[in-house]
């Protein structure tokens, strides 16, 4: 199994250019996320969905839009990139197994917006 | 917003040293307590999730155990490694709808195990 995979790994973006980070996972999740990693401030999330059709916001959700039309797919939109978008993204995925939602990370996408 | 809070921010250790860290986190609405590893240039993967109060983990020379009463959990490493030289991220899942799969992540300890 691949797992989750992300793409694209870098990225560079001007101010006010517009991106989608893909993520898809092939283990059958059902809950799907979004984390950014910037220093001094561990993972915070972005956007989560809990199943094909079903999203919402997590912690920091401006200046991003997510989708989820089918379960493996979960792509993160930029409308209009900022400096303070940049950072490290990670996408994650998980199943409900036994009470426990344990997420498996993709190896993340590096993003610099100048 | 929680507030997971961890400590110490950074921990220096000799090879065969044995450690520990705390994670710390509001009790009240607890669903379960998540343990990650995150080793420089890879991705977070788990160590542990608990969810009742009392309960412990153990992997190898790693464990972990929650008090879901005065929240706080605590990560131990016995022997320290060099290999186990990482960031050990701590989680927060609320009961609540779909919030059991929203995490809320401390900062991270990050430990530096010397040979």
């Amino acid at each position: 199994n691949a797992g989750v995979t992300q793409t694209p790994k870098f990225q560079v973006l001007k101010t006010g250019q517009s991106m989608t980070l893909q993520c898809a996972q092939d283990m059958n999740h059902e809950y799907m996320s979004w984390y950014r990693q910037d220093p001094g401030m561990g993972l915070r999330l972005i956007h989560y969905s809990v199943g094909a059709g079903i999203t919402d916001q997590g912690e920091v959700p401006n200046g991003y839009n997510v989708s989820r039309s089918t379960t493996e797919d979960f792509p993160l939109r930029l409308l209009s990139a900022a400096p303070s978008q940049t950072s490290v993204y990670f996408c994650a995925s998980s199943k409900r197994i036994s009470g426990a939602n344990v997420l498996t990370f993709g190896a993340g996408s590096r993003l610099t917006v100048l | 917003i929680l507030n997971v809070e961890q400590s110490p921010q950074s921990l220096h250790v000799q090879e065969g040293d044995s450690t520990n860290f705390t994670c710390s986190f509001p009790s009240s609405n607890f669903y379960a307590l998540h343990w990650y590893r995150w080793e420089t240039a890879k991705s977070p993967e788990a160590l542990f999730v608990m969810t009742l109060n009392g309960d412990e983990k153990k992997k190898g020379r790693i464990s972990a155990t929650l008090n879901t009463k005065e929240g706080y959990s605590y990560l131990y490493i016995k022997g320290s490694q060099p290999e186990d030289s990482a960031t050990y991220l701590c989680a927060l899942a609320n009961a609540g709808g779909t919030s059991y799969g929203k995490l809320t992540f401390g900062q991270g300890t990050i430990l530096t195990v010397h040979p």
